[in-house]
């Protein structure tokens, strides 16, 4: 396996901030790591998806980067639809692995 | 727009197997990759494993002795069944879509089914 740790696992903003949520890997992973919006009782949405490609019809004040064991999502402007939990997954190798969540709350 | 629907048994008694369907809509199975995860307090989001073109099939080795995932074409269905629950694999239980074959090594999800949470308990 390979463990991906996302940090902070809360955050406290406020509507118009801008967020960085970080995801480290134990070891190389490429640029192969999505990242995911999930709200309560909602499956996970893909946001990102091979470190910095924005998935279609997501909103481009999200953005991603990184590469090999360290990789962030940013979100410029964060509205109030923003307030959600964020993963990130890796698909270097088997098996996928999803960070632990990264709690987004209303300071 | 593709679309997927779990269904199965809410409730399932320790040490029984948990079997579940996932009905796939505006898409044929016979293309892309289809996975089972799941989500539980505990551990969070696990993936499963996948089934690919009707015969490829990778699982994740924490689940490898007690899962099979299959598909029915007939029926655009795949499904999972994973023997000898415990307490452990109460979790809700997604299926989703990854794009394999619209770009390479696309093993991230793009579509996913709205969840269905299993409890096992007796």
């Amino acid at each position: 396996d390979i463990p991906l740790t996302q940090s902070p696992s809360t955050l406290s903003a406020s509507v118009g901030d801008r967020v960085t949520i970080t995801c480290r890997a134990s070891q190389s992973i490429s640029n192969w790591l999505a990242w995911y919006q999930q709200k309560p009782g909602k499956a996970p949405k893909l946001l990102i998806y091979k470190a910095s490609n924005l998935e279609s019809g997501v909103s481009s004040r999200f953005s991603g980067s990184g590469s090999e064991t360290e990789f962030t999502l940013t979100i410029n402007s964060l509205q109030p639809d923003d307030f959600a939990t964020y993963y990130c997954q890796h698909y270097n190798s088997y098996p996928w692995t999803f960070g632990q969540g990264t709690k987004v709350e209303i300071k | 727009q593709v679309q997927l629907q779990e269904s199965g048994p809410g409730l399932v008694k320790p040490s029984e197997t948990l079997t579940l369907t996932c009905t796939v809509s505006g898409g044929s199975i016979t293309r892309y990759v289809w996975n089972w995860i799941r989500q539980s307090p505990g551990k969070g989001l696990e993936w499963i494993g996948y089934i690919y073109h009707r015969e490829t099939i990778n699982y994740n080795f924490d689940f490898r002795s007690r899962v099979t995932i299959s598909a029915d074409t007939s029926r655009n269905q795949f499904s999972l069944k994973l023997t000898s629950v415990t307490a452990a694999d109460t979790a809700i239980y997604y299926c989703a879509r990854s794009p394999r074959d619209q770009q390479e090594w696309a093993y991230f999800f793009d579509f996913w089914g709205r969840g269905t949470l299993v409890t096992v308990s007796s």
